[in-house]
Parts: C-alpha cells; structure tokens; sequence
C-alpha cells in the first residue's frame, strides 16, 4: 500500500515531441505528489507538484494531470528539449509526515 | 546558503570499516530526511528529524546505521562495519514551511564499500 508504481522505465522522445509518464499508488492518505527530475551525480531536484484537490497542474511545459478515482497521476512534458534527458521521479507523500514514497524512475532520452 | 550540503560527496571504504556522513541543510527547515539510492532505483526513505528529535525511522535502517541532529541543524548518518550491500548513494533532503512537504536535496554522498 506504500508502493507508488511508475512507467515506463525508459522513454525515448523526439525533440519537440511530448513525454508522458505515469505513475499509480494504493494509499489514499496521500496528500501531495510532487515529480522530480534527477541528472547523473545530482540529488532529485524538484520539478512540479500537485495536490488530490486538482486535477491538473502546469507549469512551463511540465504539466501534471491527476486522477483521484483511478489513483493514478502522470507527468507530461510539452516540446520536449535535449536538455530535458534526465532520470524523473514521481513520489507521494504519506499524510501524517513529511516523508515521500518514491517511485522506479523513468529514464527520458530525448533525441534532437 | 543556497542549498542542501552534504559531505563527502564520494566515500570508498573497506568492508568492516565504519563511516560517517553530514548533512547541512536549508537554514531554518525543521525537517531533515535521509534516503538512500541504488543505481536505476528511487530514493527511499530512511530516516527524518524534526529539529533534534528523530520522528521516524525505516525498516531499512539496521542497528548498524545510526543518525543525530543534536542541535536541530546539521545532522550526521554513520553507518558501522559496512558492507557492500551498503554501496549507495545516501541523499539528505530538508523541507519547511505550512505543510512541511517540498523537500530540497543535496547532491548526496556516493559510498562504495570494497
């Protein structure tokens, strides 16, 4: 019930193209879902984040859509750029502390 | 203070050895957190303070691990006779504020133990 579940694992885009990657959790105690984009040697940086009251969040070219009923959330990324290549994490956040339950990552290649 | 410190950024010990790393988080967040992370996986949760008391800690922590924040600010994680199974990257995030849910990460500290 703690897992957050993400995919795919790896992700090659065109530049210009979006990315979509999606993530699902059982706990419904989650109250926060923040995205984080990692590059190699760095600690995750965060990206974009979203609270169960919304069903959709942009920012820039990063948008997060929410889905309560089927639990499920997903990171969209509009034009994709070479410099978006990096490792992207999803994570929730368990309602009672500030800890979050990340997911597998998904490793985004884009092309130019 | 710009962001999450941690030190050593790399650490490569011998295997029974013990080692210890410190965090230096955002001024004034009350909250610090250790993850560990292993190559191709995410983050996971270790262990996290609120000012100097310990709130949580994971099931992943053995007795061999240990972590203080003794006056609130930085803190230390010390792992004793390691082993390699401990080869990781070991990150410290801090956050505050309302909800004290937006964690900011240093660049963690890289252990490989041979």
């Amino acid at each position: 019930q703690q897992q957050v579940k993400q995919s795919p694992q790896s992700l090659i885009v065109q530049k210009g193209g979006i990315s979509i990657i999606n993530c699902a959790y059982e706990n419904t105690a989650f109250d926060y879902f923040p995205w984080y984009q990692q590059f190699p040697g760095k600690g995750p940086a965060l990206l974009i984040a979203i609270r169960p009251d919304v069903s959709e969040k942009k920012e820039g070219r990063f948008t997060i859509s929410f889905n309560k009923s089927a639990k499920q959330f997903s990171l969209h990324i509009m034009d994709s750029q070479p410099g978006d290549s990096a490792t992207y994490f999803c994570a929730a956040n368990v309602n009672q502390g500030g800890k979050l339950i990340f997911g597998q990552g998904t490793e985004l290649s884009v092309k130019p | 203070d710009t962001g999450v410190s941690q030190d050593p950024r790399h650490k490569i010990t011998k295997r029974g050895q013990n080692v210890t790393f410190r965090c230096d988080p955002i001024s004034e967040h009350n909250r610090l957190y250790w993850y560990r992370q292993t190559l191709g996986q995410g983050p996971e949760f270790l262990t996290y303070f609120q000012n100097e008391a310990q709130l949580e800690k994971s099931r992943l922590l053995s007795d061999r691990f240990s972590a203080e924040r003794p006056k609130g600010s930085f803190s230390t994680l010390e792992i004793q006779r390691t082993e390699q199974g401990d080869s990781a990257m070991y990150l410290c995030a801090s956050s505050s504020g309302q909800h004290n849910t937006e964690a900011f990460f240093g660049q963690g500290t890289r252990l490989t133990v041979v």
